[in-house]
């Protein structure tokens, strides 16, 4: 089975801290990804990797960065915290030109005091 | 763009009861549909998908017929139980959009003994 790791299920952090999410795949997944999910928004697209140093915005990178320095893992850094980037943050990983069957984290619950 | 809209939730039914998940879409392309589900406490997996008019997507006792006439994926299932007690997100992957997959806001079931 495919296995997509998230280094923490809950993160309370104060404003204008700097922030790591770490994701970390065990399947050779090509393309990783991170979402936000906020209740009646559904799943919102920050950034997406299709290979080890590649970086592609999604819907709402503003904020974010991230960093992809091995194939299996896919960091997402929030330079300086604010309260409006409390949520709940899923990394996904898929194979290939196969982006839409994606393998989800169990996601990382983040609170910005 | 792209988007989905799915019937806003909690949904809250009997066991044994009948499931109607409403799910609607609008792309520019010829998009592929999915439903995924999110166990509590667990990232979203993959449950169905349909990739052209007409299909049909099955699994775990659901279904959902990928209607083009009324851009429609609406997910359904004759006896719940209350382990699909779960949040029920539709989407879409778009060729036209880079493959990425679209969510709707996600819709909560609660399936009660």
């Amino acid at each position: 089975d495919v296995k997509v790791t998230q280094s923490s299920r809950y993160l309370v952090k104060r404003t204008g801290e700097k922030v790591f999410l770490e994701c970390v795949q065990d399947m050779d997944h090509e393309n990783m990804f991170w979402y936000r999910q906020d209740p009646g928004l559904g799943l919102r697209l920050i950034y997406f990797s299709y290979d080890v140093k590649m970086k592609e915005k999604g819907d709402i990178p503003e904020g974010y960065s991230v960093s992809r320095e091995k194939k299996e893992r896919f960091s997402l850094i929030l330079e300086s915290a604010s309260t409006n980037q409390t949520s709940m943050y899923l990394c996904a990983s898929s194979w290939g030109q196969a982006t839409y069957e994606q393998y989800f984290g169990p996601g990382t619950r983040l609170t910005v005091t | 763009g792209d988007s989905v809209t799915q019937m806003e939730g909690p949904v809250t039914l009997s066991e044994e009861a009948f499931l109607t998940i409403n799910c609607t879409y609008t792309a520019t392309g010829y998009p592929s549909l999915f439903w995924y589900v999110q166990y509590p406490g667990e990232g979203l997996q993959l449950l169905l998908k349909a990739t052209k008019a007409d299909d049909k997507g099955s699994n775990k006792g659901f279904e959902a017929t990928y209607r083009k006439e009324t851009t429609s994926f609406h997910l359904e299932k004759g006896s719940v139980q209350v382990s699909d007690s779960a949040v029920y997100f539709c989407a879409l992957s778009d060729n036209n959009a880079g493959n990425m997959l679209t969510f709707g806001g996600g819709t909560r079931l609660m399936v009660k003994p």
